[in-house]
């Protein structure tokens, strides 16, 4: 079975630094590339940043690019997202997920149950 | 940068009744389109891609169809556990991958 669990998210100041992770179990993670997604309170969807298998191509949405970082452990199954300089517009539900096929991007058919990332003084 | 957008934002449809959810792109996505429900306090489930493909264990009153710029997800009967939000999202032209803003469907 397909698993993904985020953790790392919590309350922290405008200006401060989180990372999340997410921990992946029941696939060959290394196949895959992973991504972040978040919702704002009451909002819609946005993808944030999607990594490649072997973690050679990265790709963020413009609102986060160059105060977040993804990357990947394949030998752990693990995913992060080192998120700097945060906002109160990054206050969001942040999700891990897996597309639907191996080697290319396509459709988030596994989602993780998402982590609370608050930032407010 | 390709923009969804959804219409219409709330729908009110009665239990048994037919749902038409409309999705829109800014240009063509050809069929690289999926389709999800969400649930208050819940991870988006995904119910459609390619614009017409069932995934796993999605009931057949949902259907979609569509390709390019227009596209529509259809539930043929509604059912108590079908109110919840549905977002459409296209993988076709990234980065960004980019969702439509939601329809709300609601109990009427």
């Amino acid at each position: 079975e397909v698993q993904l669990v985020e953790s790392g998210g919590e309350l922290v100041q405008p200006g401060g630094s989180l990372r999340l992770s997410c921990a992946a179990s029941g696939f060959t993670f290394s196949s895959y590339w992973m991504s972040w997604v978040r919702q704002a309170p009451g909002k819609g969807l946005e993808w944030v940043a999607n990594i490649k298998q072997e973690g050679s191509e990265k790709y963020y949405v413009d609102s986060v690019k160059g105060r977040f970082i993804i990357s990947r452990d394949n030998a752990k199954n693990l995913l992060y997202l080192q998120m700097n300089s945060l906002t109160v517009e990054d206050t969001a539900v942040y999700y891990c997920a897996r597309p639907g096929w191996e080697v290319f991007v396509n459709h988030f058919q596994y989602w993780g149950q998402g982590t609370l990332v608050t930032v407010s003084s | 940068e390709i923009v969804m957008t959804q219409s219409p934002a709330t729908l009110s449809v009665s239990p048994g009744e037919r749902a038409a959810l409309s999705c829109r792109a800014s240009q063509g996505v050809n069929s690289n389109l999926a389709w999800y429900q969400q649930k208050p306090g819940q991870a988006p489930r995904l119910l459609i891609y390619g614009a017409s493909t069932r995934a796993t264990g999605i009931p057949a009153r949902f259907s979609g169809t569509g390709s390019g710029t227009e596209f529509t997800l259809t539930i043929s009967s509604l059912q108590s556990e079908d109110f919840a939000v549905y977002y459409c999202q296209q993988y076709n032209n990234w980065p960004p991958l980019t969702f439509g803003g939601g329809t709300k469907v609601e109990i009427k």
